[in-house]
């Protein structure tokens, strides 16, 4: 069955400091999507990144960088140089194949909650 | 370009009443999503729509709950009757087939059943 494990359930940093979000996922599928989702206060879930089974490259964006180790079946998140801007919940999600489409239902984590305090 | 529109964005509503959650999903998206926040169980699937289709609603937690796509733009769920368990958050979400299976959220519908 497929399932994504966010082990962090809370993790609090002071402004500036580089954080790292795990995320371990399984799944039987050869081909499959990755995804991390931001959940700020506000409460609407903001796409991030999505990574292709295939690409192993690591990528990143800004502050934002994302480790994917198809070894270690582990797709983590870090933010560098945090800031109290960054605090929400992040999610990493697994996309399942649907019957007979190439778009995926998505399963999520349980969300690490980030806290960055000035 | 607008993203997925969701409303009402909050609802508060006594146990036994109707409630209509509405979707407007990105224009040209082939695919549609209700998903259901809570802290207990996460973020869950209830339904999923193609091309206007129900596809999959095993996810919907029983019969007071149901979705219709009347058309490509707009999309609702209803609960009926209400019950304080049913408080959540209700998202929206819609993708493009070929897309790499990205799938864009609205902004939520929050729900409180008193």
């Amino acid at each position: 069955a497929q399932k994504v494990t966010q082990a962090q359930t809370e993790i609090s940093v002071v402004e500036k400091e580089d954080v790292t979000l795990d995320c371990v996922y399984e799944t039987r599928d050869t081909t499959y999507y990755l995804f991390w989702y931001k959940q700020p206060p506000s409460g609407e879930l903001v796409f991030l990144i999505r990574r292709n089974s295939f690409d192993e490259q690591n990528e990143i964006s800004g502050r934002y960088s994302w480790n994917f180790q198809k070894s270690t079946s582990s797709f983590n998140f870090t933010i560098t140089a945090s800031q109290v801007v960054d605090s929400a919940v992040y999610f990493c999600a697994l996309s399942e194949r649907l019957k007979s489409s190439n778009t995926g239902k998505l399963i999520f984590g349980q969300g690490t909650t980030l806290q960055v305090k000035p | 370009d607008a993203g997925v529109i969701q409303s009402p964005r909050h609802e508060v509503t006594e146990m036994g009443q109707e409630v209509t959650l509405r979707c407007k999903p990105i224009s040209g998206h082939d695919y549609l999503f209700w998903y259901r926040q809570t802290m207990m169980r996460g973020l869950e699937l209830l339904i999923y729509f193609n091309n206007n289709v129900p596809i999959d609603d095993s996810g919907m937690p029983e019969d007071r709950f149901s979705a219709k796509m009347p058309n490509a733009s707009f999309s609702t769920l209803k609960i009926q009757p209400s019950e304080p368990r049913d408080s959540a958050v209700y998202f929206c979400a819609s993708s493009l087939k070929g897309s790499g299976n990205t799938i864009y959220f609205g902004e939520g519908s929050w729900l409180t059943v008193v």
